[in-house]
């Protein structure tokens, strides 16, 4: 079945304690991006990769790291969490620029 | 910037109403339009993808259309069903990235 996993679906953490989701699809899709949603606003990109090696910041990348070692996999760091990193991640591939994304079924972090 | 503006921001309809909403976007540098679908505790799932002025996309009893000249894509939901009680968000899709709205959250009242 084609589909974008996303690692874990719940999360809860502690401030300052790097903390990484996991991202995966299996379309051999080029485009790979990471969104938040919090209340009351859209889909907010933190970072998006064209293909391997190929990553750039997207509106709210500050507090996030993400790599692109392999075309199936795009892993999202938080290297020092902090409370208003609390949200509702979504990971999302697509074959191209102009095409739809396929959503991951998400994760919901909480920092405390 | 480029701000994508959906409204009304949400919508309360009978069961058999017709419904519609807003995308609005900026028209310059204009590349796709996406309408996604959007279920409580789900993912957003493609709805459309529309790329050329005039545009117009139908599945089912849900169809859209789109004016990139003036910059903006109506959806249109014919016979309103409580299973399409959900958050319909637009995107505008752009070479490296794709901008959303904050999104129409529909109920459809039985």
């Amino acid at each position: 079945e084609a589909q974008v996993t996303q690692n874990p679906r719940y999360l809860i953490t502690v401030t300052g304690k790097k903390l990484t989701v996991t991202c995966s699809q299996n379309m051999n899709h080029e485009y790979m991006s990471w969104y938040r949603q919090d209340p009351g606003l859209g889909l907010r990109q933190i970072y998006y990769s064209m293909n391997v090696e190929v990553t750039d910041k997207g509106d709210v990348p500050e507090g996030y790291k993400v790599s692109r070692k392999e075309k199936r996999n795009f892993p999202l760091i938080l290297e020092s969490p902090s409370p208003n990193q609390t949200s509702l991640y979504f990971c999302a591939s697509s074959p191209n620029s102009g095409a739809g994304y396929t959503f991951g079924s998400g994760t919901r972090l909480t920092v405390v | 910037i480029l701000n994508v503006e959906q409204s009304p921001q949400s919508l309360h309809v009978q069961e058999g109403d017709s419904t519609n909403f807003t995308c609005s976007f900026p028209s310059s540098n204009f590349y796709a339009l996406h309408w996604y679908r959007w279920e409580t505790a789900k993912s957003p799932e493609a709805l459309f993808v529309m790329t050329l002025n005039g545009d117009e996309k139908k599945k089912g009893r849900i169809s859209a259309t789109l004016n990139t000249k003036e910059g903006y894509s109506y959806l249109y939901i014919k016979g309103s069903q409580p299973e399409d009680s959900a958050t319909y968000l637009c995107a505008l899709g752009n070479n490296n990235d794709m901008r959303f709205g904050a999104g129409t959250r529909l109920t459809v009242k039985p």
